[in-house]
């Protein structure tokens, strides 16, 4: 089953808008990551955020992570049509083995 | 050796047939993991190695799937007696245990069509 759950589970926006991600997530972890993948490609890894750390930035994008909620959240700043992909959580849990993946969130940019 | 490589991009195969698929990771990686995605969904764990020793095997690695990593390497990925519900792309990421800050680098994928 998958650990992390994405909302919302697709996001239409207009370019130079923000949009916003959430990721929520159900056992304790090392760290926590965001992927994007454009259709039909593999995955490309966006930030890392690790379980002491509250907030990271990364060129226009954002990430906030809350372990009592167990929930992270994804800003992506005056986004661009080239930013339209699936976005996905991933979770490091604290047996540091592998990554658990969320079902994604599907963002569409309009020019 | 600029990224991970998965060969064949594309696969098309008659059910109860044999498929193997094959991963070369970056070469200073000693983790190689393997995931399926199906349309819709996000990448579902199957199993993992460090250096060439599988650590690690989800209870959706059926005894029809195998995977190894002779020598650290490359990985193969085989699929004995396909199903339909075998039909997904398999996505082969490697990384490096204790890097700072990293993350997984993934392939581009092999897509399977069990027709």
């Amino acid at each position: 089953s998958q650990q992390g759950e994405e909302d919302p589970q697709a996001l239409s926006i207009q370019e130079g808008e923000n949009a916003t991600m959430n990721c929520s997530y159900k056992t304790s972890i090392n760290n926590l990551q965001w992927y994007r993948q454009n259709s039909g490609r593999g995955l490309v890894h966006l930030i890392l955020i690790r379980s002491n750390e509250r907030e990271k930035h990364s060129g226009r994008l954002r990430v906030t992570l809350d372990t009592s909620k167990k929930s992270s959240s994804l800003l992506i700043t005056a986004s661009r049509a080239a930013d339209t992909a699936s976005y996905f959580c991933a979770t490091d849990g604290t047996s540091g083995s592998r990554l658990t993946f969320g079902e994604g969130t599907q963002l569409t940019v309009n020019p | 050796d600029t990224g991970v490589s998965q060969d064949p991009r594309h696969k098309i195969t008659k059910r109860g047939q044999n498929v193997t698929f094959r991963c070369d990771p970056i070469s200073e990686h000693n983790r190689l993991y393997w995931y399926r995605q199906t349309l819709g969904q996000g990448p579902e764990f199957l199993t993992y190695f460090q250096n060439e020793a599988q650590l690690e095997k989800s209870r959706l690695l059926s005894d029809r799937f195998s995977a190894e990593r002779p020598k650290g390497s490359f990985s193969t990925l085989e699929i004995q007696r396909t199903e339909q519900g075998d039909s997904a792309m398999y996505l082969c990421a490697s990384s490096f245990t204790g890097t700072a800050g990293g993350g997984y680098t993934f392939g581009s994928g092999t897509r399977l069509t069990v027709v």
